[in-house]
């Protein structure tokens, strides 16, 4: 079974709007955490926020902010005030477990941004 | 934040040749390096996990002998790709962890290698 599942394969956005990535998580574990990337054309994994499965608030970095629904298990994130830079493939992955570093990645989402 | 830098971004060899990738941690000691391949518009695929000073673990369906996997010290990792073929043409990517953050135990990647066997 897919431990992370990203159903949005690519999406397009118009400047200055709010984008909703979803992923959704599948872990029997009580601890984990949770990560999503932005990897640009350039290749580059750029690490953008976490949410661990023990924060009692949905984490933000900036302008983007991760939609926690632990009992809907899912980790959406959000991206407000699209930007032409925001144009790059996303990933939500997850950690299990605090015994070792192993991320296991979704599929990824391609947003576009339009001007 | 940590860096981690790889060399060469990207290679191009005859199928046949062996490639080496080097994955260097810049300003942390990197107790545990991974190794991931990603074709065009795919996800990462982890191929093997290596801890410093000790024999890397493949994922299942990876051919160690294939992608050798060296973790020789705490700032470097690398790997070989011996005797390349054209579908082992791919964008080869590192991470390391082993800095303090022990809250979300993030991997910090490097930029990755693109490699082209002709």
């Amino acid at each position: 079974a897919q431990k992370i599942t990203q159903t949005q394969p690519g999406m397009f956005v118009q400047e200055k709007e709010a984008v909703t990535l979803d992923c959704t998580y599948d872990t029997s574990d009580p601890s984990y955490g949770l990560f999503w990337y932005k990897q640009p054309s350039s290749g580059e994994m750029i690490f953008l926020i976490y949410q661990g499965s023990y924060d009692q608030q949905n984490a933000t970095e900036g302008r983007y902010s991760l939609n926690f629904q632990k009992a809907r298990k899912s980790a959406n994130l959000v991206i407000s005030a699209s930007q032409l830079g925001d144009s790059a493939m996303y990933f939500c992955a997850m950690r299990e477990g605090f015994n070792d570093y192993k991320l296991s990645f979704g599929a990824g989402t391609t947003v576009t941004v339009r001007a | 934040g940590a860096v981690v830098s790889q060399h060469p971004s990207r290679v191009i060899c005859k199928s046949g040749t062996s490639v080496k990738i080097e994955c260097r941690s810049l300003d942390f000691q990197a107790t545990t390096m991974f190794w991931y391949r990603q074709f065009p518009k795919q996800s990462l695929m982890l191929m093997a996990t290596s801890n410093e000073g000790s024999k890397a673990t493949y994922e299942q369906g990876v051919e160690k002998d294939k992608f050798l996997i060296n973790h020789a010290s705490l700032t470097l990792s690398t790997l070989t790709v011996t005797s390349a073929h054209p579908e082992d043409s791919s964008f080869y990517i590192c991470s390391a962890t082993g800095t303090g953050d022990r809250r979300t135990y993030e991997q910090y990647f490097g930029p990755g290698t693109r490699l082209t066997v002709t």
